[in-house]
C-alpha cells in the first residue's frame, strides 16, 4: 500500500527556518498536501502540490519532486505558534496521511 | 467558512455497545471521510463516501460500518465496541474537483471501557 515517511520530531529556534521532509513509495497520485495540527485540534489544510516545484503561501512553502519521490514543507520566520504536528498526505481517490512530524520551537 | 460538525467531543461507551458517531457538513461537499488518529500511527482511513448511499472501505474498516442517507451527513457505526477502538475519530469533507484540501471536524474522543 501507500507509505509516506516523515521524521517523527524536529526542533528549531524561533525566527529560524525549518524543513520537514516527506518521502513516498507510490507514484501516480494526484498531488501532495500538507496539514497542520495543534494539540487537541483538528488538522487544517496548509498547501497542495499537483506539479513539481515550489508553492508559496506566506511563511510556508511546499515542494514536490515526483522524480525523486520526495516533498517538503518549509516554514520560515518560525513563531512559537507554529509548534504543532505537520502531516504530509498523498492524494489519489482518497488521501493517505504520513504519521506526522512534531515540530518543537525553542525561544 | 466550511463547517464540519461532529456531534460529540467526548464519548465513553461500554464494550459490546453499538456506537454511532455523527458528522454533518454544511457546504454541499460530495466527499466525506472517517479517520481514526492514534499516537504514533497518524491518521488512518476507515471509510469514505463520494455520494449519497455510496461507501468505500478505507485501510482499516474492520469493526466499523457507515451510513450516508443524506449528502450532508456521514455516520460511523461501531457495531460492537471494543477497547481497541478507543481513539480519536475525525470526520472530513471535500468537494469534488480542484483541490481545496480536506476540512476536518473537531474530532470525537471515544473511550471504550
Amino acid at each position: 500500500g501507500q507509505s509516506l515517511e516523515q521524521p517523527s520530531e524536529v526542533t528549531a529556534v524561533e525566527g529560524a527556518i525549518v524543513q520537514i521532509n516527506c518521502t513516498y513509495q507510490t507514484s501516480g497520485f494526484y498531488g501532495l498536501s500538507w496539514y497542520q495540527q495543534h494539540d487537541g485540534g483538528a488538522p487544517t489544510f496548509l498547501s497542495y502540490n499537483a506539479l513539481d516545484g515550489l508553492e508559496e503561501t506566506g511563511r510556508f512553502s511546499s515542494f514536490l519532486s515526483r522524480s525523486d519521490s520526495y516533498g517538503y514543507l518549509l516554514l520560515q520566520e518560525l513563531q512559537m505558534k507554529d509548534s504543532a504536528s505537520y502531516f504530509c498526505a498523498q492524494e489519489d481517490d482518497k488521501i493517505i496521511f504520513g504519521k506526522g512530524t512534531r515540530l518543537h520551537i525553542l525561544p | 467558512d466550511v463547517k464540519v460538525t461532529q456531534s460529540s467531543r467526548y464519548l465513553v461507551k461500554r464494550t459490546g455497545e453499538k456506537v454511532f458517531l455523527e458528522c454533518v457538513q454544511d457546504m454541499d461537499h460530495e466527499n466525506m471521510f472517517w479517520y481514526r488518529q492514534d499516537p504514533g500511527l497518524g491518521l488512518r482511513l476507515i471509510y469514505f463516501s463520494y455520494d449519497v448511499k455510496m461507501k468505500e472501505k478505507g485501510d482499516i474498516p474492520e469493526g466499523y460500518s457507515v451510513s450516508r442517507e443524506k449528502k450532508e451527513r456521514f455516520s460511523l457505526i461501531l457495531e460492537s465496541a471494543s477497547t481497541n477502538q478507543t481513539s480519536m475519530y475525525l470526520c472530513a469533507s471535500t468537494p469534488t474537483g480542484a483541490n481545496y484540501g480536506y476540512t476536518f471536524g473537531s474530532g470525537t474522543r471515544l473511550t471504550v471501557v
